[in-house]
């Protein structure tokens, strides 16, 4: 069974911080997306990685994939209350969906 | 249409009774998935189609859950006798392809409460 395991499942900041959400498998995955959630709402694509070891940036976000294709990284440098929301990592399975982690909570208070 | 649309978007039903959630996928996307979350919680699989087709059906909780899909169109996701521990938002994504290298687009829910 894939697993998709997200670190920490809570983060409290203030504005300016920055901070790294982990996503760790010890299943390879052929690519892995990252997606944002706010109440109410589905979750929106932020960016996918395909090849190991490969770097993204948007902004002010970073993102990694493992040399593996085990695990990503998502980085936010100098956070703003705009980045507010659930943060969700995924790896496309062997089967043709999408297996999600348990996602991580984020709050950047002002 | 211009996103994924989900209908109701806030459903409210009697334990026992079965109720019908409606997913329209954006126009021209093959793929279509259903999953289910739970307050505060990533997103639990139930089943997607390629097509009219169901590769993989494996997240579907127990026979109370089907679910269907018309042409590359609309799908229905049915619960039957519902229990309190349905209740939880249901989403829908489509996209262009099945497989992780076609970015997902959700709907935006239909919350389901069971009393």
């Amino acid at each position: 069974t894939q697993l998709l395991e997200q670190s920490p499942q809570f983060l409290s900041i203030q504005e300016g911080e920055n901070l790294t959400v982990y996503c760790n498998s010890s299943s390879v995955f052929s690519s892995l997306q990252w997606y944002r959630q706010e109440p109410g709402e589905g979750p929106v694509l932020l960016v996918t990685v395909v090849t190991g070891g490969e770097v993204k940036k948007l902004k002010r976000l970073t993102f990694q994939f493992g040399d593996a294709r085990k695990d990503s990284s998502l980085h936010i440098t100098a956070a703003q209350p705009g980045d507010t929301g659930l943060y969700l990592c995924a790896g496309a399975s062997n089967t043709g969906k999408l297996i999600f982690g348990q996602g991580t909570t984020l709050q950047v208070k002002p | 249409g211009a996103g994924v649309s989900q209908s109701p978007s806030n459903k409210v039903t009697e334990k026992g009774k079965d109720v019908e959630l409606r997913c329209d996928p954006i126009s021209g996307h093959t793929a279509l998935y259903w999953y289910r979350q739970r307050l505060g919680q990533g997103l639990e699989f139930l089943i997607y189609f390629q097509g009219n087709s169901a590769p993989d059906k494996s997240g579907l909780p127990s026979d109370r859950f089907s679910a269907e899909r018309t042409g590359e169109s609309v799908s229905t996701l049915t619960i039957q006798r519902t229990q309190q521990e349905d209740s939880a938002v249901y989403l829908c994504a489509s996209s262009l392809y099945a497989g992780g290298s076609y970015g997902y687009t959700f709907g935006s829910g239909t919350r389901l409460t069971v009393v």
